[in-house]
């Protein structure tokens, strides 16, 4: 099976752009949940869907948004980008049915904000 | 909301030894507690993972141990060799929440 995949794989914006990133999840996986990662700060979580429904969404400000088609792929969208959202976005899709344990990670997007 | 910290953040150690990565967390209610690997420029990946119900897990040369009363949970790599340096990060689910991950663990194994 393909893995995750994720694009673009690297994307350079500028800032009060906004940005669309895409994942295809592994073929059979309903559930998919998006990471920004941040040198030293980990994985903060983002979204979390399972059969285009969002079932839970962190603590970031509401530029942030996403969705999930009846394909299961992805999509998050960022609006009015600023310095601060530069990082890596990952996308994870889990098989557990909507219990999103045992995730299964893209190689990520790296957004760069200038 | 659930809360991880992982300690330490930058740990070598010498090939052949062993490397322990210990994290704590707050929600009593957390009972999945997986560990991830990322390589450099790679993306994670899931190396191991233990439930609220069992206190120890191995899988050939890593394990991890759970103490749920002090809400602790610490992964172990023995033999360490070189492949073994990346970032490890460390996890906790409570119940249908989503996972909270610990800030990362860079190990370095120096030949």
């Amino acid at each position: 099976k393909a893995g995750v995949t994720q694009t673009p794989r690297y994307l350079i914006k500028t800032r009060g752009q906004q940005v669309t990133l895409s994942c295809s999840p592994i073929s059979g996986h309903r559930s998919v949940s998006w990471y920004q990662q941040t040198p030293g700060q980990g994985l903060q979580f983002l979204f979390e869907y399972f059969s285009e429904t969002q079932r839970n969404k962190g603590n970031f400000p509401g530029r942030f948004s996403g969705r999930q088609f009846s394909n299961s792929r992805s999509e998050m969208n960022v609006s009015t980008l600023e310095l601060g959202d530069s990082a890596l976005y990952l996308c994870a899709s889990s098989p557990d049915r909507g219990r999103n344990e045992k995730l299964f990670f893209g190689s990520g997007t790296q957004l760069s904000v200038l | 909301g659930e809360n991880v910290e992982q300690h330490p953040s930058t740990l070598s150690v010498q090939e052949g030894d062993s490397a322990v990565i210990k994290c704590t967390y707050s929600d009593s209610a957390s009972n999945y507690f997986p560990w991830y690997k990322q390589e450099l420029g790679k993306r994670p990946q899931l190396i191991i993972d233990i439930r609220s119900n069992v206190g120890e897990k191995k899988d050939q040369r890593i394990a991890v141990t759970l103490n749920k009363t002090a809400k602790h949970f610490s992964l172990h790599i023995t033999e360490t060799q070189p492949e073994d340096s990346a970032v490890y990060f460390c996890a906790a689910k409570p119940g249908n929440t989503p996972l909270v991950f610990g800030k990362g663990t860079r190990l370095s194994v120096i030949a």
